[in-house]
């Protein structure tokens, strides 16, 4: 098992432009998360989701935008990059909310 | 909403001591879940130990246990017998019950050195 997966492991974007960080796991598990990690600090969530087709805000959800239309697959976009986005953000899934989450290895993305 | 603090942002300790890393949170809800997740420098996230709320017995794995007191609002990480490999930024997590199934909340980390 290839475990949770994220692409790419590394981007640097100018302002104001969009991407999709990509996350899959291979465990079907029901919940999936995106968190982001500033330097030196804690997680903060982002948007999890549930289940295929069922997703809801976390902590920050503020200029991103997530999508789950497979239980393997849980895409971040973000639109109109800004500077405050710069930080490592990770993937994660568990089978139930109260299991153990498997991480990612993280994308670390800088927007200047 | 959930807030989790963890007070000491560094600690450090010598090689086959014991050192034990604080966490407090704060909620409403009686039947819920912690975390204390490793991330070492090549930046995986681990997990160390989970404690469920409504077990009064402190979990132990190895060498990691911890110190759970529910009225308290405590949730400490004791590590004996410290290993080099031990030197990491260690994570507490508050993980809700079904209510709010999802929402977990990190705290914002201690990163130990393990000293040879």
């Amino acid at each position: 098992n290839a475990g949770v997966t994220q692409t790419p492991k590394f981007r640097i974007l100018k302002i104001g432009q969009s991407m999709t960080l990509q996350c899959a796991q291979d465990m079907n598990h029901n919940y999936m998360y995106w968190y982001r990690q500033d330097p030196g600090m804690g997680l903060k969530l982002i948007y999890y989701s549930v289940g295929a087709g069922i997703t809801d805000k976390g902590e920050v959800p503020n200029g991103y935008n997530v999508s789950r239309s497979t239980t393997e697959d849980f895409p971040l976009r973000l639109e109109l990059a800004a500077p405050s986005q710069t930080s490592v953000y990770f993937c994660a899934s568990s089978q139930l909310s109260y299991n153990e989450q498997f991480f990612g290895p993280g994308t670390r993305l800088t927007v200047l | 909403a959930q807030t989790v603090t963890q007070s000491q942002p560094e600690m450090s300790v010598q090689e086959a001591e014991t050192v034990t890393l604080s966490c407090t949170y704060d909620t409403s809800e009686n039947n819920y879940y912690l975390f204390w997740y490793k991330q070492p420098p090549s930046r995986q996230m681990i997990l160390v130990i989970r404690q469920e709320a409504y077990k009064q017995q402190n979990a132990t794995e190895n060498r990691f246990s911890v110190n759970f007191q529910k009225a308290a609002k405590s949730f400490s990480l004791k590590i004996s017998d410290s290993q080099l490999g031990d030197t990491a930024m260690y994570f507490c997590a508050f993980i809700p019950p079904n209510t709010n199934a999802g929402k977990s909340t990190f705290g914002d980390g201690t990163t130990l050195t393990v000293k040879p």
